[in-house]
């Protein structure tokens, strides 16, 4: 069965400075996506960045960053020049590629990522 | 604008009694899930529904029933059989198949529900 581990239960950054949020996942897939989601405090979630395992090239949002590492299994969100508003849980996703609706998105337990100004 | 209703977003609960859930969507979304968030344990998924009329168990049914009676509508009965029903509930919706479909779920606001 596939898992997502997010060994950081907490992080904290200074305003302006870059934090790296990490995620490790177990799969045999060799097709699958990856995500990663912000809980506000308003509890809504929210698409930050996605990943489609079939593409070398590491995704990009704005300040917002992965490292793929497909070998090795990992799945780092890179937040550059943070600001007040990333303050967040976000949560690390996995969905395998096909198998469509059954195809559920598996979730680590979520870093709370606090800003400090 | 589309998007995902969930209602109520507070809703209390005496021991013993239903409560059910409202999750109502407008993006045309084929699939719709519940989940659910407890501290310190992530999302879990209750139930979902690929069409109208079917729906699958997620992780974590037990104590709770669905129904899908139309695309746009997803409710969730958390019966008195759920032993710890205090949690918050997600409901989200995604399409799937074709060129729109990029794996992302897009999620309600949440409810929060605690069984006093």
């Amino acid at each position: 069965a596939q898992t997502v581990t997010q060994s950081q239960p907490e992080m904290s950054v200074q305003e302006a400075e870059t934090v790296t949020l990490s995620c490790t996942y177990d799969t045999s897939e060799s097709d699958y996506y990856l995500f990663w989601y912000k809980q506000p405090p308003s509890r809504q979630m929210i698409l930050v960045i996605r990943q489609e395992a079939y593409k070398q090239q590491n995704a990009t949002e704005n300040r917002f960053s992965v490292n793929f590492q497909k070998a090795a299994k990992s799945f780092s969100l890179k937040i550059s020049d943070s600001q007040l508003g990333d303050a967040a849980m976000y949560f690390c996703a996995y969905r395998r590629g096909y198998g469509g609706a059954t195809n559920k998105l598996i979730f680590g337990t979520g870093t709370l990522l606090a800003v400090q100004p | 604008d589309g998007g995902i209703t969930q209602s109520p977003k507070y809703l209390f609960r005496k021991e013993g009694q239903n409560v059910t859930l409202s999750c109502e969507q407008n993006l045309n979304h084929d699939a719709m899930y519940w989940y659910r968030q407890d501290p310190g344990q992530g999302l879990r998924l209750i139930y979902y529904s690929q069409i109208v009329n079917d729906f699958q168990k997620g992780d974590i049914a037990e104590g709770y029933s669905v129904s899908r009676e139309k695309k746009e509508s997803f409710p969730l009965t958390v019966t008195s059989a759920q032993k710890n029903p205090t949690a918050f509930y997600l409901c989200a919706s995604r399409t799937f198949g074709g060129s729109r479909d990029t794996g992302e779920l897009f999620f309600g606001e949440g409810s929060r529900l605690t069984v006093l």
